[in-house]
């Protein structure tokens, strides 16, 4: 059983910087695994924000990156915003099966 | 612009069935693949079930398999998951996603099944 492993919480001040990973039990994540990125608000569905790796979408803010780091995915927030609070989730594909992390819950304070 | 709508939770016992529905729009639905999500309280995202554009290839977690179906109307541009013998701890919302080529890119608002004594 596959096991994708995320930082259970981070704490970020309004304007810094803060970098989420995304490690799989299996070695490491690299771009043919298609790690994406979604951040999720209470009550609300899953907003995907990057795609395969480092890819937007049309809607996602220029201050979300993602990257390869380590051997971990990685997803990047620079110039965080108040409404950036909320659990942020990487989905790695294995073979064609998803299989999400467990979530980070990011505080901004 | 695409809507995936999703319906069907509410309060079953524990052993009973639900079925829920997604209703799509503004794509053509039979060029997807689809997939159940859900996420119960406290937990993280889990993917409970994915088909294919043509329902060649089906997926289900090792938690539900054996005991939810995952299945699509092409004519009707939906998807459904049959949901039986539920357990408490299948208790969570329930997202309908499309993806391509590795790219969620559309999620349901979510539906919310409660199996409860």
């Amino acid at each position: 059983q596959t096991v994708v492993t995320q930082e259970p919480s981070l704490t970020v001040s309004p304007g810094g910087t803060v970098t989420l990973t995304c490690a799989s039990s299996t070695g490491a994540v690299t771009s043919g695994f298609y790690p994406s990125w979604f951040q999720q608000k209470p009550g609300q569905a899953p907003r995907p924000l990057i795609y395969a790796t480092t890819n937007k979408h049309s809607w996602t803010p220029a201050r979300f990156s993602g990257s390869l780091l380590g051997g971990k995915a990685a997803l990047t927030l620079s110039g965080v915003q108040p409404e950036d609070e909320a659990d942020y989730f990487c989905l790695v594909h294995y073979g064609g099966n998803w299989v999400f992390g467990g979530g980070t819950a990011l505080t901004v304070l | 612009e695409v809507h995936l709508v999703e319906s069907g939770g509410g309060l079953v016992k524990p052993g009973g069935s639900l079925r829920l529905s997604c209703t799509a729009s503004g794509f053509t639905f039979s060029d997807y693949p689809m997939n159940w999500v859900r996420r119960a309280p406290g937990r993280g995202l889990e993917c409970v079930s994915s088909i294919n554009h043509d329902s060649s290839r089906i997926y289900y977690a090792d938690s539900v398999k054996g005991r939810f179906t995952i299945f699509r109307d092409d004519a009707k541009s939906s998807l459904f998951l049959q949901m039986n013998n539920l357990r408490a701890d299948d208790t969570a919302v329930y997202y309908c996603a499309r993806d391509i080529n590795y790219n969620v890119d559309h999620w349901g608002q979510g539906t919310l099944v409660t199996v409860s004594s």
